[in-house]
C-alpha cells in the first residue's frame, strides 16, 4: 500500500518556471525524503528533512514539511529540461526502519 | 565503484521458471532494501534487511519469493514459478544506521534495478 499521494500527477511547464509538488501522507514520521527517478532507471535521492525541521535547502530545491497537515511540498526553481523525471515522497512511520513510497509526480519541463 | 551494483540490468524468462537476482550495496551500508516498481507507479516495499537478519516481510512477498542476505554483504532476491505479474522492476537500496543500532534513518542510496519480463 501507498502511504504517501503526490499530487499533481502530472505537470508541465516552461523551462525556467518554478514547479511544485506536494506531498500527502498519513501517520506520524520519522523523516519524509524526495526523489527523483528518470525514467528507466533508479530513484535518486535529494533531500532528506526531519519531522521537527520545517524547510531544507539544496541548490534549486526547496522543501517544506508540515506534520500537522501531514504534507510536504518541494519545490524546484529556474527548472531546467534536465528536470524532466518523476519525483516521489517517501516517509519512515514512527517506529519502523522503511521507507514508503507515493505515487509520484510526472514533471516534464519543455525548453 | 562505491554505488549500488544491481545484477543482471534486464531479464527475461518463460513463466514457470526461477530467478535470481543479485544486490552488492554500499560497503559500509548495514541496511539492505528490495522494491518492487511497476510502471506509473512508485516502488513498493518488499523486504529489507539489518546485517544478516532479515527485519520485516511485506505481504507482497508471496512464498515464491525470498531473499536472503549471508554474512550481511550483498543480497540476493529469488522468485519461484515466475508469474506473468511478476514481471517489473526489481530495485535494491541500502542505507546507513550511522552506528546507532535503531531508531536512526538515513536516505537510501539505489542501485539502477533489475528489470524483469515473463513471457
Amino acid at each position: 500500500s501507498q502511504q504517501g499521494e503526490e499530487d499533481p500527477q502530472a505537470l508541465s511547464i516552461q523551462e525556467g518556471e518554478n514547479a511544485t509538488m506536494n506531498c500527502s501522507y498519513k501517520t506520524s514520521i520519522n523523516n519524509l525524503q524526495w526523489y527523483r527517478q528518470n525514467s528507466g532507471r533508479g530513484l535518486v535521492h535529494l533531500i532528506l528533512i526531519r519531522s521537527n525541521e520545517r524547510e531544507k535547502h539544496s541548490g534549486r530545491l526547496r522543501v517544506t514539511l508540515d506534520t500537522s497537515k501531514k504534507s510536504s511540498s518541494l519545490l524546484i526553481t529556474a527548472s531546467r529540461a534536465a528536470d524532466t523525471a518523476s519525483y516521489f515522497c517517501a516517509t519512515d512511520a514512527e517506529g519502523t526502519y522503511k521507507y514508503i513510497f507515493g505515487t509520484g509526480t510526472r514533471l516534464k519541463v519543455l525548453a | 565503484d562505491t554505488g549500488v551494483s544491481q545484477n543482471p540490468r534486464h531479464k527475461i524468462t518463460k513463466r514457470g521458471q526461477n530467478v535470481t537476482f543479485r544486490c552488492d550495496p554500499i560497503s559500509e551500508h548495514n541496511r539492505l532494501y528490495w522494491y518492487r516498481q511497476t510502471l506509473g507507479q512508485g516502488p513498493e516495499f518488499l523486504t529489507y534487511f539489518q546485517n544478516e537478519a532479515q527485519l520485516e516481510k511485506s505481504r507482497l512477498l508471496s512464498d515464491r519469493f525470498s531473499a536472503e542476505r549471508p554474512k550481511g554483504s550483498f543480497s540476493t532476491l529469488e522468485i519461484q514459478r515466475t508469474e506473468q505479474g511478476d514481471s517489473a522492476m526489481y530495485l535494491c537500496a541500502s542505507s546507513s544506521t550511522g552506528g546507532a543500532s535503531h531508531g536512526v534513518n538515513y536516505g537510501y542510496t539505489f542501485g539502477s534495478g533489475t528489470r524483469l519480463t515473463v513471457v
